[in-house]
């Protein structure tokens, strides 16, 4: 079964070094998301692309973070110069397009600012 | 305003026994949809259960029920026969504007602060 899976699934990092997640869709799945899950909260929308087109970012979404998805498959998701307010798991996800089409979740990448 | 509104922040539940999880929402959509997610510790998020807004009947998958009332614009999970195994974090999510002539943001989830659920031995 090949769902949506992260890399790394755990990552600390010191302030201001860059971190880079990489997602991988379920194959065929032409929508991606990511999501910033803090503790106690549920997930909010950071982005989201069709095909490699990245049709919107979230205001969360400051300049210091950048995704792409060159070729239509996986994708990354860049921190750079991380700051503590940036710790917090980043959930990607995947569907097809389509109204009802349900969105899968990978297993999320923990990230931890020191 | 909360678009999603979980009011329990914990519940505890029997192995065994039924429990119910509520959700309630805001939107001014005529077309949108409900999701249910789980979140073991491990923190993937698990999709349960989904309910369209123009579906006539409760969703049912397995041991998951959907509670849909569209008047009262809740959506609340009804987990029957708990398991040990479903003791985890469990999420109500909506997906608004899914009519095709709305032009709303019809991919992104707007999920509640979820719903720690213990099941007792």
């Amino acid at each position: 079964d090949t769902g949506v899976s992260q890399d790394p699934r755990h990552k600390i990092t010191k302030r201001g070094q860059n971190v880079t997640f990489r997602c991988d869709p379920i194959s065929e799945h032409n929508r991606l998301y990511w999501y910033r899950q803090t503790l106690g909260q549920g997930p909010e929308f950071l982005t989201y692309f069709q095909n490699e087109a990245q049709l919107e970012k979230s205001r969360l979404l400051s300049d210091r973070f950048s995704a792409e998805r060159p070729k239509g498959s996986f994708s990354t998701l860049e921190i750079q110069r991380t700051e503590q307010g940036d710790s917090a798991m980043y959930l990607c996800a995947s569907s097809f397009w389509g109204a009802g089409n349900t969105i899968y979740f990978g297993e999320g990448s923990w990230l931890t600012v020191v | 305003a909360q678009k999603i509104t979980q009011t329990q922040p914990g519940m505890f539940v029997q192995e065994k026994e039924a429990v119910t999880l509520d959700c309630t929402y805001d939107t001014s959509d005529q077309s949108y949809g409900l999701f249910w997610y789980k979140q073991p510790s491990s923190g993937e998020m698990i999709f349960l259960i989904y309910q369209g807004s123009y579906d006539e009947q409760n969703a049912t998958e397995g041991r998951y029920s959907l509670n849909f009332q569209k008047a009262r614009k809740s959506a609340n999970l009804v987990i029957s026969a708990s398991q040990l195994g479903d003791s985890a974090m469990y999420f109500c999510a909506m997906r608004e504007g899914l009519g095709y002539l709305t032009g709303g943001s019809n991919y992104k989830l707007t999920f509640g602060k979820g719903t720690l659920l213990t099941v007792n031995p």
